[in-house]
């Protein structure tokens, strides 16, 4: 089992959806939680970190982290074009290196 | 926030060449640096991890010799690709980690493409 796994998509939706993305990871010590937006060529920008468990919200983005089932969400409100991207979760505890997702692509179409 | 500024963004060059990587963090001391490597399509497959005045700690199947890491301060880290080869051609990122905590504890340069030919 890989230790964070993450479905590659790509997703496509139509614009003002409701998007939902997700990863599962198998290591229960990881104690911070991320999610990075990349554009093609760009490096990653992080969108939400959350510490252990719980919900966050920052305009139409919500990360949820249940590290009881060793589940994190990203749910981005009313998409728009602008956030076809591909999108990373990260987690890492410590001052160890960050473990990535393989990233989802998300295509929102007008 | 916290910048990582990297550069060049692009770069080509003829095979046999080295190419050299800066990474600079701009407004907070970096005391751990960590270097990516992407193919299209694909997640960041972690390189090395450099502490500043200490030899970087490469991951298993990296060839210390080929990527050469300097961290000498605290603010820049340099990735060395010494005789490129095309199949060397990829996006490369580096991750600096300083002390603070949070949210801003990783922060990523905007790439690098190089293309060996």
């Amino acid at each position: 089992q890989k230790e964070v796994e993450q479905d590659p998509g790509p997703l496509s939706v139509p614009e003002g959806a409701i998007v939902s993305l997700n990863c599962t990871y198998s290591n229960s010590a990881f104690q911070y939680f991320m999610w990075y937006r990349q554009y093609s060529r760009k490096g990653p920008e992080l969108l939400m970190y959350t510490y252990s468990s719980g919900n966050k919200e920052d305009g139409r983005f919500t990360a949820q982290v249940d590290k009881s089932s060793k589940y994190i969400s990203l749910f981005i409100r009313d998409s728009q074009p602008s956030d076809s991207a591909t999108y990373l979760c990260a987690m890492g505890a410590g001052n160890t290196p960050l473990v990535f997702g393989k990233g989802t692509r998300l295509s929102v179409i007008a | 926030g916290a910048v990582v500024s990297q550069h060049p963004s692009w770069v080509i060059c003829k095979s046999g060449t080295s190419v050299k990587i800066e990474c600079r963090s701009l407004d907070f001391q970096a005391t751990t640096m960590f270097w990516y490597r992407q193919f299209p399509k694909q997640s960041l497959m972690l390189m090395a991890t450099s502490n500043e005045g200490s030899k970087a700690t490469y991951e298993q199947g990296v060839e210390k010799d080929k990527f050469l890491i300097n961290h000498a301060s605290l603010t820049l880290s340099t990735l060395t690709v010494t005789s490129a080869h095309p199949e060397d051609s990829s996006f490369y990122i580096c991750s600096a980690r300083g002390l603070r905590t949070g949210e801003y504890a990783y922060t990523f340069g905007s790439g690098t493409r190089l293309t060996v030919v």
